[in-house]
């Protein structure tokens, strides 16, 4: 049984927004970082940001600040990202992975991914 | 934040080494030690191969390897097989943006 398992893949129309969900099983979901990962067709890896589950914190790269919003459900272990706004640009696989333990210092918290969702393809497109 | 720099692909017979480099800036590579590689095949998620600069996780072959000089860090592959054919991909923190990719390299086994 994987440790992350994402929701199933979405088409949506430019200006619209989307919700993909993140559920986490065989480790206390609040004791790690977790982190959200793209890949458009073509591109790297490129990281949106991380979400800290004991506080609700969360770290936003640059490039998504202001229309990324990530969120969990404790109670069910599940983290969401949400996007709004989407383009045609957006059209990628989005990853979450959890990261290291929470509790050390900032720069470690993107230290490494030592596992990975399945990946959600989201698609825009009119 | 620009993605850190890497060959867009490199290419090697069974049983040879290759190394692919990752550069950055003094913003990243060049002064913190969280270099991170993942292993990436066709269709599946990224896997973590090496972290903090050289360490393998659990699991890993010993055949992947990692280093870091000033603002560039490498990984080698050695004894290459054909399971080694992916993309390959670096991060590090950055005090700039608090964490970057590469631009990924594709590994071919000839």
């Amino acid at each position: 049984q994987e440790l992350l398992v994402q929701s199933g893949a979405e088409v949506k129309r430019p200006g619209a927004s989307v919700r993909v969900s993140c559920k986490a099983s065989q480790y206390i979901f609040t004791d790690y970082y977790l982190h959200w990962v793209r890949r458009a067709p073509g591109q790297g890896l490129e990281w949106m940001g991380w979400f800290k589950p004991n506080t609700g914190w969360t770290y936003y790269a640059k490039k998504f600040q202001g229309w990324v919003t990530m969120t969990s459900e404790m109670s069910i272990a599940t983290a969401h990202l949400d996007l709004s706004s989407l383009k045609s640009d957006d059209t990628a696989i989005y990853y979450c992975a959890r990261g290291p333990p929470v509790g050390g210092p900032p720069q470690q918290n993107g230290r490494y991914f030592d596992y990975w969702g399945q990946g959600t393809l989201v698609t825009v497109s009119s | 934040q620009s993605a850190l720099t890497q060959p867009a692909s490199v290419s090697g017979s069974p049983g040879q080494s290759i190394t692919i480099s990752c550069t950055g800036a003094s913003s990243d590579i060049g002064n913190y030690n969280y270099v991170s590689w993942y292993q990436q095949h066709p269709g599946k998620a990224p896997k973590l191969i090496i972290f903090d600069v050289s360490n393998r996780p659990s699991g890993v072959s010993s055949r992947f390897s990692g280093s870091k000089s000033a603002n560039t860090a490498s990984l080698t592959i050695s004894g290459l097989q054909v399971e080694d054919e992916a993309e390959y991909h670096c991060s590090s923190y950055s005090s700039t943006d608090s964490l970057v990719f590469g631009t990924g390299t594709k590994v071919t086994v000839l």
